[in-house]
């Protein structure tokens, strides 16, 4: 199974620029796509889906949120942070064959 | 607007069964496959398997097959999931995720269900 590891936890400002990782055991790309996706989840609600396909912006999504990366890592940017966007945030991928994993999450913190 | 939603909360005994719904409406049921993620208290996110709402096949994860069961009731634009034999183990939120056949990303997602499993 492909594994996609994360940071747990970072702690941010409102108004600043801020990276989520995701690295996968194996690449998840394609010479047309890559595999990798990307939700938010708030406490007590289920996930959102924010990015698929690495970097196509899922329709009403603000336009702060913005994914990169090919290959085995990949990066989900929030810039800039508002107090909305508290919250944790998965990767999953779904290269190849089943199952489709996801990231252990990195949850978004005020500092 | 597209919607899932599933069933209420369930609190059952160890050994019994326990069946959640997910409910979809504002698209064309069979043209998306219906996916099963659980999420443990606190924990992150695991993908159980798919259903195939055309055909009615069901694929499962490695570590849902045996006591795990996806149906359909197409009629009424409904995929469930049945638990046997529920363990501790089993308590979790069990979400229902609209995504394309076999795979790729979700976009939709039922509100889930809490499951509690105890004596």
């Amino acid at each position: 199974d492909t594994v996609l590891t994360q940071s747990p936890a970072l702690a941010v400002s409102l108004g600043q620029r801020v990276t989520i990782s995701c690295k996968a055991s194996e690449s998840v790309s394609s010479s047309s796509y890559s595999y990798m996706h990307w939700y938010q989840q708030k406490p007590g609600q289920q996930p959102k889906l924010l990015i698929y396909h690495a970097s196509n912006l899922e329709s009403g999504v603000p336009a702060r949120f913005s994914g990169s990366g090919s290959g085995t890592d990949f990066t989900l940017t929030i810039d800039p942070v508002e107090a909305d966007d508290i919250a944790t945030y998965f990767c999953q991928q779904s290269w190849n064959d089943p199952p489709w994993t996801f990231g252990g999450g990195t949850k978004l913190e005020l500092k | 607007q597209i919607q899932l939603v599933q069933s209420g909360p369930e609190l059952k005994k160890p050994g019994e069964s326990v069946k959640i719904s997910c409910k979809a409406s504002g698209y064309t049921f069979t043209d998306y496959a219906m996916h099963w993620v659980k999420q443990a208290p606190g924990k992150g996110l695991k993908w159980m398997g798919w259903i195939n709402t055309y055909t009615g096949k069901p694929t499962y994860a490695d570590d849902f097959k045996g006591r795990f069961v996806f149906s359909l009731e197409a009629s009424a634009s409904t995929a469930n999931l049945q638990i046997s034999n529920l363990k501790n183990e089993d308590t979790a939120t069990y979400f229902c995720a609209r995504g394309e056949s076999g795979g790729d990303y979700f976009d939709y997602w039922g509100q889930g269900v809490m499951v509690t499993v105890s004596s």
